[in-house]
C-alpha cells in the first residue's frame, strides 16, 4: 500500500526562478496540504486542496500558489524564488488524520 | 508568532527509562493535539492524538497527557527504546480541518 509520494526529493534553482514540486496522495484521500520546513523549524501550513477546490491557505506570500488534479493528485509552484525559499517541503494527505510524504529538499542559490 | 513551544531543542534518555517531552500552546481554541515522530530523511509519522475533551490517550507505550487549564501537553514513552531517537513534533488543530500548528521539535536520544 502506497504512501504520499513526493518529487523530486531534491532540487536546486537560484534565485528568481521558479519551481514546481508534486505530490501523490494515498489512494483514496481526496485532501492534499503542503507545508514548509525550514531548518531548526516545524512544519508551516502553506495550502491545503480538498476535492480539487482551495479549503485553506497559511501566512505565504502569492508567490506560492497551489493546484489538485482530478486524480487528487497536486503540485505547488513558487515563484520568483528567494533564498528564504530554502526549506523542505512536505506533502501530506488525510482522511482522519494527516500522513507525510518524504519531502522535496529544495535549496535556493 | 508561535503559537505551538516545545521548549526542550533535546533531549537524552536511557534506554528502558521513561522519556517525556514537552508542549505548551497560547491558542485556547486549538481543540486537537497530535504528536508526530520524524526520522532525518522521511517525512512526519503520526504518533498519537488527543481531543480537548480528553486528558489522557494511551497506545502501547506512547501516553499523551492534556492540561487544558495550563495549556500544556506531554508525551511520555515507556519504556524509551534506541529505536525512539528522532525529533518528536507537537502540533495542534483549531478545528480548521486542515491547519496544522506545529512546534520546533524536541529531538530525543536514546542511549543503549
Amino acid at each position: 500500500d502506497a504512501g504520499v509520494t513526493q518529487s523530486p526529493t531534491h532540487l536546486i534553482k537560484t534565485r528568481g526562478q521558479h519551481v514546481t514540486l508534486r505530490c501523490s496522495p494515498i489512494s483514496g484521500h481526496k485532501s492534499v496540504s503542503w507545508y514548509q520546513q525550514v531548518l531548526g523549524q516545524g512544519p508551516q501550513f502553506i495550502f491545503q486542496y480538498y476535492e480539487k477546490e482551495e479549503r485553506g491557505r497559511g501566512n505565504f506570500p502569492d508567490r506560492f500558489s497551489a493546484r489538485q488534479f482530478p486524480n487528487y493528485s497536486s503540485e505547488l509552484n513558487v515563484n520568483a524564488l528567494l533564498l528564504g525559499d530554502s526549506a523542505l517541503y512536505l506533502c501530506a494527505s488525510e482522511d482522519f488524520e494527516q500522513f507525510f510524504g518524504p519531502g522535496t529538499r529544495l535549496t535556493v542559490l | 508568532d508561535q503559537q505551538v513551544k516545545q521548549n526542550s531543542p533535546s533531549l537524552s534518555v536511557q534506554e528502558g527509562r521513561i522519556s517525556i517531552l514537552n508542549c505548551d500552546y497560547t491558542n485556547s481554541m486549538f481543540d486537537y493535539f497530535l504528536w508526530y515522530k520524524k526520522y532525518p530523511a522521511e517525512g512526519p509519522t503520526f504518533l498519537i492524538s488527543i481531543s480537548s475533551i480528553k486528558d489522557k490517550n494511551e497506545d502501547g507505550r506512547f501516553t499523551v497527557f492534556l492540561n487544558k487549564s495550563a495549556k500544556h501537553l506531554s508525551l511520555h514513552i515507556v519504556p524509551s527504546q534506541p529505536g525512539d531517537s528522532a525529533v518528536y513534533f507537537c502540533a495542534a488543530d483549531e478545528n480548521s480541518g486542515y491547519a496544522l500548528n506545529f512546534g520546533k521539535g524536541t529531538s530525543l536520544l536514546v542511549t543503549p
